[in-house]
């Protein structure tokens, strides 16, 4: 299964609202993960099942689809939120599948 | 606390096969499967394998070609990858990451490594 994400940069300001796609070359249910990576460091688990907000993650962050077709909103960018985003499918596995990645960069 | 510790950074020839560590703490080894996941320098992350830490079981990304084995040692409460007939498109960052969910499932991952440099040079 491939996951394809958009757009591939995004720049935006501090305060305001992001909106990230990852759609899956065939339907992944609700089976779907969102990780955020900054540089240097390994990823980190924001939402799985398409919807659930890992433990400690802020609630600015929320994510939402099914099927073939998700989204990760950040409601209110804060400065340490400007990282490398990667959603990840587990549905059919082997193999679990990334996506291409999307930068969010300050505008 | 909970967490995971990989071995350091190596450095091979074609050819050759590297081996790295991830010891677990902070919980049951045996209840988390561990996966392994590569990213290259600029690239996506990719999934290798998955190993259930419990019953020995693994599963492979067919990406290898059989170059990868996945091992635990539960009375060290420790995983490793083997990736064998190392070329230069294997150097990249590889990751140790703990199942998210107890039972030995494979879904997703949050307990993470540092991450372990492979350089594959002649």
């Amino acid at each position: 299964i491939v996951l394809t994400q958009s757009p591939a940069t995004l720049s935006l300001s501090p305060g305001e609202r992001a909106t990230l796609s990852c759609r899956a070359s065939q339907s992944v249910s609700s089976n779907l993960a969102w990780y955020q990576q900054k540089p240097g460091q390994a990823p980190r688990l924001l939402i799985y099942d398409a919807s659930k907000r890992a433990t400690g993650i802020p609630a600015r962050f929320s994510g939402s689809g099914s099927g073939t077709d998700f989204t990760l909103t950040i409601s209110s960018l804060e400065s340490e939120d400007f990282a490398v985003y990667y959603c990840q499918q587990r549905s059919n596995w082997p193999p679990i599948t990334f996506g291409q990645g999307t930068r969010l960069e300050i505008k | 606390q909970v967490q995971v510790v990989q071995s350091g950074a190596e450095v091979k020839k074609p050819g050759a096969s590297v081996k790295v560590y991830c010891k677990a703490s902070g919980y049951i080894f045996t209840s988390y499967a561990m996966h392994w996941v590569r990213q290259a320098p600029g690239q996506r992350l990719e999934w290798m394998g998955w190993i259930n830490t419990g019953n020995d079981n693994t599963k492979y990304s067919q990406n290898f070609q059989g170059r990868v084995t996945i091992t635990r040692d539960p009375s060290a409460s420790t995983a490793y990858m083997e990736l064998s007939s190392l070329r230069s498109e294997d150097t990249a960052v590889y990751y140790c990451a703990r199942e998210a969910f107890s039972g030995n499932y494979c879904s997703y991952m949050d307990v993470w490594g540092k991450g372990t440099t492979v350089t594959v040079s002649s």
